[in-house]
């Protein structure tokens, strides 16, 4: 596809269950990303990929919360033993290149999680 | 760490000018604007690096005042598709991180006929 591709669009789990999320960046993006936002709020910055590294994990909010990019294009964020709190609309973004800091991103339509 | 955005809301009409601010208490290296649209995915609207002159996106400019940290958008003769919720993103200088954006809160921004 043309745009950056998540799924499932929609995740509804029951507390203490693993979920995964994945995201398809677009063809030949070089830097991926994930974030969090909530209701009425910004984006919250969870990791970031260059290639197949993880550059930047400081956003991930506890070890429960992993990400991998194994072969530098499709990324899984894997949230275990979901809590409530976990609850909200993940979004996957990629960018072309990496210029002195992130240049332009290309946001997923995102994953909503709702943990019951 | 989270830059501030100013207003949290403005309503316009059409044809009406806005101007949304966003500011921050740490040395900037570049700011980033996006618009997002209910139930819709943030687009990329520009960017300003330190440094940089003011750009331009059709009626939307914006500017980067580096002594101030304070980033300004410039809505001019607002159209009914400029309504949505307006994020800053700011890329702090010396930091360790290279793709690290921190959003603002958001402005929202409602244009009527």
């Amino acid at each position: 596809g043309a745009g950056v591709s998540q799924s499932p669009r929609y995740k509804v789990t029951k507390r203490g269950q693993d979920v995964a999320l994945r995201c398809d960046p677009i063809s030949g993006h070089v830097s991926l990303y994930w974030y969090r936002q909530a209701l009425g709020q910004g984006p919250e910055f969870l990791t970031y990929f260059n290639y197949e590294a993880q550059q930047d994990k400081s956003g991930l909010p506890n070890d429960r919360f992993s990400a991998e990019r194994p072969e530098g294009s499709i990324s899984t964020l894997t949230i275990q033993r979901t809590e409530q709190r976990d609850s909200a609309m993940y979004r996957c973004a990629s960018s072309l290149d990496r210029l002195a800091g992130p240049g332009e991103l290309f946001f997923g339509e995102g994953s909503r999680l709702t943990v019951l | 760490q989270q830059p501030v955005q100013s207003p949290q809301a403005v309503i316009l009409r059409e044809g009406e000018d806005a101007v949304i601010n966003c500011s921050s208490s740490k040395a900037l290296y570049s700011v980033h604007w996006y618009r997002q649209k209910h139930g819709e995915a943030p687009v990329f609207l520009m960017i300003l690096l330190k440094g940089g002159e003011q750009k331009g996106h059709e009626k939307i400019s914006a500017s980067f005042n580096e002594k101030k940290q304070q980033s300004s958008l410039y809505l001019t003769a607002s159209q009914l598709s400029y309504s949505g919720t307006y994020f800053c993103g700011i890329y702090f200088a010396g930091g360790t991180s290279y793709g690290k954006l921190t959003f603002g809160q958001g402005t929202i921004l409602t244009v009527h006929p």
